[in-house]
Formats: C-alpha cells, structure tokens, sequence
C-alpha cells in the first residue's frame, strides 16, 4: 500500500492560466474523491468517481472545472481560466467500496496559488 | 453545505489531560466518521460509528453517537504533544455516496 498520491504538491499560477493536477489512488480502490480546501475549513466535495464513471458532482464545480478518470486508474482535476478564488488545496481520496463501510484514504493534496 | 459543526473551534490542552471535541449534524446518517488532518498534510481517517452504534473505541479514542440529539463526540485520553491536529467530523446524508465534512476543531497539545 503505497498511499494516495498527488502532483504537483504546489503550484503557482496567474490568472487565466489553466492548470492540471494529477491523483494516483491506492491499486484496488475503485473509488475516488476530490475536494478542495480553503484555510480554517473542513474540504469541501467537488467530485467522486466510481472506476470511469464520474457518479456526483458538487454545483461548486462549475463550467471551469472538469475532473476524469480514465480507465478508472489515476485521475486528473483541471481548471481553465483560474481565478483568485481558485486558491485553495485539492485534495484527492479513494476508498474501497462505499463510504458506509470502507473510510476515505487522503492525498497530501495540491495546494494551488493563483496570483 | 455543511453537514457536520465540531465544537469548539480550537482548543488547548496540557500534555496527559483529556480532550473532548463534539460533533452536530442536521439530517439522518448512516455513519460518522471522525478524522484527523495534521498542518499541511491531507486527511487520516480515525473511526467510524454506525447509526446503530452508541460507542466506540479506538486505542486512546472513543467516540460516541447519539442520534436522537444529531449529535457525536470525540474524546482522546492521555493526550500526546504529538495529538496536535484539527479533527474533522465527516457524514453522509441517506443515499448520497459523498462524504460532509465539519470546520474541524484545531486542538493544540502543550508539552
């Protein structure tokens, strides 16, 4: 079990660019979560997928943000047109089976800065 | 939204004292889950408590849910410099599969 895994760990950015960031899951989970975090808060969901099938998305997700997860392997968060507001870390987590029976296991996220 | 409130927001302790976070929530769960998020570093899943369950242990943890109140806490015995972290309390409503989470309690432990 070689963790959850996230690229990069930190990335800076001007606003208006796009950016990328990447999530690695532990092998066998077939799912997988993103979230995003602001200073002082709790994560907030913005997506999970279920292998390739992206099953929920949270309305904070908006037209700027799309999430995949090809082959139901790693998966990638992308935001075009970054905002100030975009600030935050992204955090990734995966989970054997359904929340009731299986925790979420945690990247050390993606802090991103848009200046 | 947020389903889960902890309380207090933060607090300090002196290292081998007790501390006691809580947990409220608005609608019916299916579980409870209580987590522990060091500076700078993602989640670590601590314990989970089905709707079913009053109590729970966990080495120094026990947790307690009383659905009736929408209510948990969260105790750690003994505490530990090395228990300085924010704790988070995370739920899920009826048949959605995404996890909540609360604003955390920053719990600082003083050697």
């Amino acid at each position: 079990d070689t963790g959850v895994s996230q690229n990069p760990r930190h990335k800076i950015t001007k606003r208006g660019q796009n950016v990328t960031f990447r999530c690695d899951p532990i092998s066998e989970h077939n799912r997988l979560y993103w979230y995003r975090q602001t200073l002082g808060q709790g994560p907030e969901f913005l997506t999970y997928f279920q292998n390739e099938a992206q099953l929920e998305k949270s309305r904070l997700l908006s037209d700027r943000f799309s999430a995949e997860r090809p082959k139901g392997s790693f998966s990638t968060l992308e935001i075009q047109r970054t905002e100030q507001g975009d600030s935050a870390m992204y955090l990734c987590a995966s989970s054997l089976g359904d929340y009731s029976n299986s925790p979420l296991h945690f990247g050390n996220g993606t802090r991103l800065t848009v200046t | 939204s947020q389903q889960g409130e902890e309380d207090p927001q933060a607090l300090s302790i002196q290292e081998g004292e007790n501390a006691t976070m809580n947990c409220s929530y608005k609608t019916s769960i299916n579980n409870l889950q209580w987590y522990r998020q060091n500076s700078g570093r993602g989640l670590v899943h601590l314990i989970l408590i089905r709707s079913n369950e009053r109590e729970k242990h966990s080495g120094r943890l026990r947790v307690t849910l009383d659905t009736s109140k929408k209510s948990s806490s969260l105790l750690i015995t003994a505490s530990r410099a090395a228990d300085t972290a924010s704790y988070f309390c995370a739920t899920a409503q009826g048949g959605s599969e995404k996890l909540v989470f609360g604003k955390g309690t920053k719990l600082t432990v003083n050697p």
